[in-house]
Parts: C-alpha cells; structure tokens; sequence
C-alpha cells in the first residue's frame, strides 16, 4: 500500500539558517509526489510538485525538493528560512488506486530569531 | 479566482446532534475532495466528486456521513448523530481535474463535539 513517512515531528531552526525536511515514500510505480504547507488559521498551499523530468523541482516561497528514487525520498529544502516558514508542512505521495493523494503526518517548523 | 471557501469555520455541538458543513470550490473546477484532519495527523481521504458524481468514499466515511454535490458546485458534508470522535478539521478542496492538477485547499471548518 502506498504510504508517506515524515521522520520529524518538530523541527527547529534559527532564522536564516538552511532547512532540510524529510519525506520518504512507498509506491509501486512512479509516484507523483507534493510538499504542501499549512499556517494557522490558512489552508493548505502547495509549495511544490513532482511527477516527472528534472528530479530537482523548484517551488514558491524559495522552496526545492529533489526526487530520489533510489532513496524513495523527496526532501524540501530552503538555503535560508525566514520567520514566516513557521508552519507544518506535508508530504503527499499519489495517485493510488483511486486517483487519490496519500498525505504524512507532517512536520512542525519552529523559526528561532 | 475567489479560492476554495468553507463555512461554518468553526462548529461547537453536542454529542448525537446532526451539523452539515459547505464547501463552495473554485468555479471552474469539476473535482471537489473532502478530507479530515485530526490533531497531529495529514488530511485523509473522505470521499471526492467529479462535477455532481460521487466517484469514491473512503472507508472512514462511516453511514453517518454523506456528501452531495447537487449541481456540481458547492458541496455539503453532513454528520448524523456526531461522536465525539469526529471532532476534527474537515478541509475541502477542488483541482481542475485529475491528481496531476494542483488540488487547492479551502481554510477548513474546525468541528468540536462534546
């Protein structure tokens, strides 16, 4: 069955400092793969997409993620966080059987000034 | 674009009292997904429509729960004889068409039931 694991629950850093999140995926064939963001009080916005071509994607707010099919990882990443990151973030992994996206249980951002 | 709207945002009932939620999607997208959130826990899965079809329910959606999307725009969710297990955020989205487009997310109603 296809799954998405978020190693971090909570992830701290300083402000300005790089950011790497984790995301591992279980899928039986080629995965599309997405990273969103929640803010409190927001919806869900999505930052970035993968479903084929350049195993590196760029995304919104200064966000990339990198596909790793050996590793079945699809990490976000940003050089230098600002404030405004705090958020929780989700990775998702579909389409399954029924054409649906399988979100993890995402990780909390802390930002230290 | 105007964005995915939900309403009520927050809903307080009692244990056993029906609540229906809306979801108003983006105008010209004919998909709209319905997914609950618990505390510490990604979106799932509820049940999703193409234009006013109902395609999928997962098996979360108990038979308290229905959907309808009547005439292929807004959508409502009701809770029959609500649990307090059901206590969560109901988020509802619409995408243009299938996974491939960008499903866009509306802030969510936070349902508390006591």
């Amino acid at each position: 069955a296809q799954s998405v694991t978020q190693p971090d629950i909570h992830i701290t850093v300083s402000e300005g400092a790089s950011l790497e999140l984790r995301c591992n995926y279980s899928y039986g064939a080629t995965p599309y793969l997405f990273w969103y963001v929640q803010s409190p009080g927001q919806g869900l916005q999505l930052l970035l997409k993968y479903f084929s071509g350049d195993t590196l994607v760029q995304g919104i707010k200064g966000f990339e993620a990198e596909f790793k099919r050996s590793q079945s990882s699809f990490n976000l990443r940003k050089p230098s966080v600002h404030w405004s990151d705090a958020a929780e973030y989700f990775c998702a992994v579909g389409p399954n059987r029924d054409d649906k996206i399988i979100f993890g249980k995402g990780t909390r951002l802390h930002i230290l000034p | 674009d105007t964005g995915v709207s939900q309403d009520p945002r927050h809903k307080i009932t009692k244990r056993g009292q029906n609540v229906t939620f809306r979801c108003d999607p983006i105008s010209e997208h004919n998909r709209l997904y319905w997914y609950r959130q618990t505390l510490g826990q990604g979106p799932e899965f509820l049940t999703y429509f193409q234009n006013e079809a109902q395609l999928e329910k997962s098996r979360l959606l108990s038979d308290r729960f229905s959907a309808e999307r009547p005439k292929g725009s807004f959508s409502t969710l009701e809770i029959q004889r609500t649990e307090q297990g059901d206590s969560a955020m109901y988020l509802c989205a619409s995408s243009q068409g299938t996974v491939q487009e960008t499903q866009y997310f509306g802030p969510g109603t936070r349902l508390l039931v006591l």
